[in-house]
């Protein structure tokens, strides 16, 4: 099965520089990758979706991308605020022959994002 | 437009017992979804239905079931539980089947404490 692996540690990144989260993938090829931004005691909110003909994708200040090669995607936040404060979550579906995620959404267990003053 | 609501918000039951958790997807969403969320594991998924018929299944025993209305609201079904089950249960719904295509919006959850 998919395996989607982040890093576990938390993530302590002062104000005003660039975050930058990864998510690695083992044993299929996703067409797409997914990111979600949650704050604690709510459910994820979706962030960004890139596709594997796409090398990168940005939306104000975050910028994803996707190496299908190295079976990873990189998350960044430029000019990190406080507010960024969060856990990350990627996650990916597989464009099965059925045309839908046979396993449903696959999710890492994210990375806690802390935005020092 | 509302988003995605779950109830209860908070839980608490026994060993043994069984627990129905409920969901109402945004208007028009015809998927829903369910997901575990624990420390240890992380989110996993526990199954979508769409349009009243169960699509897709995650790795979870028999104990967990669930069901669509006509209406696209979800229920989610736990019996016989365990102290394991304690959790955070997400519920998300997307406008067509769960696919790399389709924005997952998820709701708050449902905090479960199995005592």
């Amino acid at each position: 099965s998919q395996k989607i692996e982040q890093n576990s540690e938390a993530l302590n990144i002062q104000e005003g520089k660039t975050a930058t989260l990864t998510c690695n993938y083992t044993n299929y090829s996703p067409a797409y990758l997914q990111w979600y931004r949650q704050d604690p005691g709510r459910g994820p909110v979706f962030l960004l979706l890139i596709r594997e003909n796409e090398k990168e994708k940005r939306k104000e200040r975050l910028k994803v991308t996707f190496d299908t090669t190295l079976k990873q995607s990189l998350f960044h936040i430029t000019a990190s605020q406080p507010a960024d404060s969060a856990t990350y979550l990627c996650a990916l579906d597989i464009v099965g022959y059925s045309g839908g995620g046979a396993d449903g959404l696959t999710f890492g267990k994210g990375t806690h994002l802390i935005i020092q003053p | 437009k509302a988003g995605v609501t779950q109830t209860p918000r908070y839980l608490i039951k026994t060993r043994g017992q069984q627990v129905t958790l409920s969901c109402s997807p945004i208007s028009g969403h015809r998927s829903v979804s369910w997901y575990q969320q624990t420390p240890g594991q992380g989110l996993q998924f526990l199954f979508e239905y769409f349009s009243e018929t169960q699509r897709n299944k995650g790795n979870f025993p028999g104990r967990f079931s669930g069901r669509q209305f006509s209406n696209s609201r979800s229920e989610m079904n736990v019996s016989t539980l365990e102290l394991g089950d304690s959790a955070l249960y997400l519920c998300a719904s997307s406008l067509l089947r769960t696919s790399w295509r389709e924005t997952q919006y998820f709701g708050p959850g449902t905090r479960l404490l199995v005592l």
